[in-house]
């Protein structure tokens, strides 16, 4: 079946560092998702990518989607404490809606 | 709005019992789902619900029955709980407009023993 690999498994970084978290599919996606879940949390949602090579930018985060629409990152610059979580990517296959598959998330860790 | 909630927030079981997990959403939402988190594994699809009255396998069905009481309600049920299923459960429902992102409930931390 589909899969949606997620790597690193867990980032540890120093408060001021860069921090990119990589997704790729099995198979080509008709768009992705990314979600944020605290410590303790749910997972709540950050931004779509659904363009060919599209870039989008939140403050200091930078989403990517492949031009070939199978492979996706996340760059954040500047880490901050309250960037502490689990990122997870999530894409729905081509001809399907409503489903997502999750990767298995990269959880990152700042230290002050 | 309270968004999706969950009930109950934390179980513990023995082997054998059965249980059922409530979850509900007050956004007019079509789409529901069933997620399971386990370590490493991310968030697995268990089954899900396109509209009231349907409901559809996921990625890991196996052990778990669900019900779409109505649009509001969707019932995930463990008729003989076993410890491989010790896990957080998510119910999400779906925007129906927008990004049609995922909105999650704050989850359920089943343990069976």
């Amino acid at each position: 079946g589909q899969q949606v690999m997620q790597i690193p498994q867990y980032q540890h970084v120093q408060e001021g560092e860069d921090f990119t978290t990589y997704c790729n599919s099995s198979t080509t996606l008709s768009n992705i998702q990314w979600y944020k879940q605290r410590p303790g949390g749910h997972p709540v949602f950050l931004i779509q990518l659904v363009k060919s090579g599209e870039v989008k930018k939140q403050k200091r985060l930078t989403f990517q989607f492949g031009e070939a629409k199978k492979n996706s990152s996340l760059h954040i610059t500047a880490t901050q404490t309250t960037d502490v979580g689990t990122y997870f990517c999530a894409g729905t296959a081509l001809r399907t809606t409503g489903k997502l598959i999750f990767g298995q998330g990269t959880t990152l860790q700042v230290k002050p | 709005n309270a968004g999706v909630t969950q009930t109950p927030k934390f179980q513990v079981l023995k082997t054998g019992q059965s249980m059922t997990l409530q979850c509900a959403q007050d956004m007019n939402h079509n789409s529901m789902y069933w997620y399971r988190q386990d370590p490493g594994m991310g968030l697995r699809l268990i089954y899900y619900s396109a509209s009231e009255g349907t409901t559809d396998k996921g990625e890991v069905p196996n052990g778990y029955n669900v019900s779409r009481l109505n649009k509001r309600e969707f019932s995930l049920r463990l008729e003989s709980a076993a410890p491989s299923q010790t896990s957080v459960y998510f119910c999400a429902s779906r925007s129906t407009s927008g990004a049609y992102e995922q909105y999650f409930g704050p989850g359920t931390r089943l343990t069976v023993t």
